[in-house]
């Protein structure tokens, strides 16, 4: 089967540090994606992992273990406009992506 | 660089009604081409995917059905609506020239009543 596990809701504080998680079971696996949803709107992405390891863009960063079945999305110098829905997805072969129901952040002054 | 249309934005429906909601892709070519379905406060539902015209695949055994008659046309139907099916439908696009990542179109917010 398929499956990916976040947790449900976050919430930090303008200019700190948050970690998001994400643990997943797949049949396949060619890739990790993180993308970010504000309310009302519709997904845009933020990063792709494919090898063990970080990745750094500005103030996000992800993160992979292939052998732990393990990701986490690093928000740095967090803003309000960083308060979304932060979607985990795994790519599981071919062209299909499964998603994670998503980590819903709250930043707050 | 490329966009992805999504139309309508929002619909509202009765029960039993007829659903086409169209999707086109510019600036790039033979995109894959997914549907998603949102419910409130909800993941993506893979409903359907196509790699190419007239390939559909479907995920999700249900009412809903799936056409691609262009390269860069993709449009989701029903012959009859149910009240389960009210959501957020999301059109993407990945491939073609770009890498594994989809970009997503804005959306259409349906209601059945």
């Amino acid at each position: 089967g398929q499956n990916i596990d976040q947790p449900t809701e976050m919430t930090a504080t303008e200019g700190a540090i948050v970690q998001i998680n994400c643990t997943y079971q797949t049949s396949g696996f060619n890739g990790l994606f993180w993308y970010q949803q504000h309310a009302g709107e519709a997904p845009t992405f933020l990063s792709y992992n494919v090898l063990d390891g970080l990745e750094e863009k500005g103030r996000f960063s992800s993160f992979l273990s292939r052998s732990k079945g393990y990701s986490y999305l690093l928000l740095k110098e967090l803003q309000m406009k960083d308060s979304a829905s932060y979607l985990c997805a795994v790519g599981v072969g071919g062209f299909k992506t499964i998603f994670g129901a998503g980590t819903r952040l709250f930043v707050k002054a | 660089s490329q966009t992805i249309h999504q139309w309508p934005a929002t619909l509202v429906q009765p029960v039993g009604s007829p659903l086409s909601l169209e999707c086109t892709v510019e600036g790039t070519s033979n995109p894959n081409l997914y549907w998603y379905r949102q419910a409130a406060g909800r993941g993506l539902q893979l409903l359907f995917y196509s790699v190419g015209i007239g390939q559909i695949s479907s995920e999700v055994p249900q009412n809903l059905s799936a056409s691609r008659p262009q390269d860069r046309q993709f449009i989701l139907s029903s012959k009859k609506l149910l009240l389960s099916d009210s959501g957020f439908y999301l059109c993407a696009w990945s491939g073609g020239q770009g890498g594994l990542e989809q970009f997503f179109g804005p959306g259409t917010r349906l209601t059945v009543l």
